[in-house]
């Protein structure tokens, strides 16, 4: 079963278009990580944001902010204002705190393919 | 600071051939881990070092798939008898003394085998 579901597999908005990413992740560990990366173009993966599993509370960083909400196992990430240079492929990833065979390893999502057009 | 290092950028090899991909982890780190993204398969986990503990390699697809990592530091990840299916991105990544820190990835090295 897959741990991490990025259910949208392409998007695309209007340059100043609020943008939401969505993820739902499956654990039954009590301590885990939750993780996003951009990867753009040029292949490389980005870091974006790190949540453990204590810590629901929101966060916002720029025009990015990520809702975290246990009740439904979801991640979701919004970009608000989008841009061109926004347009890339967004991974969400868990990774388990208590299983010491899977401990740090990630597992990710098949990415979002996010397309900003001016 | 230097980030993660990978070499060759990349490789196009025949297939029947042995490959090497190099890894250069952040000074510093000690887990380090190899990932492998593909069209079909997304990015998937190959394997894992933690300092000087035994690796976690219940990611490699196959025998012919091997990694090292010396002094704690550099990893070589070696394919055998390359098949075309092998083709993909590899991923390197490293992470601070927790294995739960954040993992920063390298640039990849994308393998071709005709």
């Amino acid at each position: 079963a897959q741990k991490v579901t990025q259910a949208q597999t392409e998007i695309s908005v209007v340059e100043k278009e609020d943008v939401t990413l969505d993820c739902v992740y499956e654990t039954r560990d009590t301590t885990y990580y939750l993780f996003w990366y951009k990867q753009p173009p040029s292949g490389e993966l980005v870091f974006l944001i790190r949540r453990n599993s204590f810590d629901e509370q929101n966060e916002i960083s720029g025009r990015y902010s990520w809702n975290f909400q246990k009740s439904t196992s979801s991640f979701n990430f919004t970009i608000t204002a989008s841009q061109v240079v926004d347009s890339a492929v967004y991974f969400c990833a868990l990774s388990e705190g208590n299983r010491g065979s899977t401990l740090g390893r990630l597992y990710f999502g098949r990415g979002t393919q996010l397309t900003v057009w001016p | 600071g230097a980030g993660v290092s990978q070499s060759p950028s990349n490789k196009v090899t025949e297939k029947g051939k042995d490959v090497e991909l190099r890894c250069d982890p952040i000074s510093g780190h000690t887990a380090l881990y190899w990932y492998r993204q593909s069209l079909g398969q997304g990015l998937e986990f190959l394997i894992y070092f933690q300092g000087n503990s035994a690796p976690d390699k219940s990611g490699l697809p196959s025998d012919r798939f091997s990694a090292e990592r010396t002094g704690g530091s550099v990893s070589t990840l070696t394919i055998q008898r390359t098949q075309q299916e092998d083709s993909a991105v590899y991923l390197c990544a490293s992470s601070s003394p927790s294995v739960t820190d954040t993992q920063y990835f390298g640039p990849g090295t994308r393998l071709t085998v005709l």
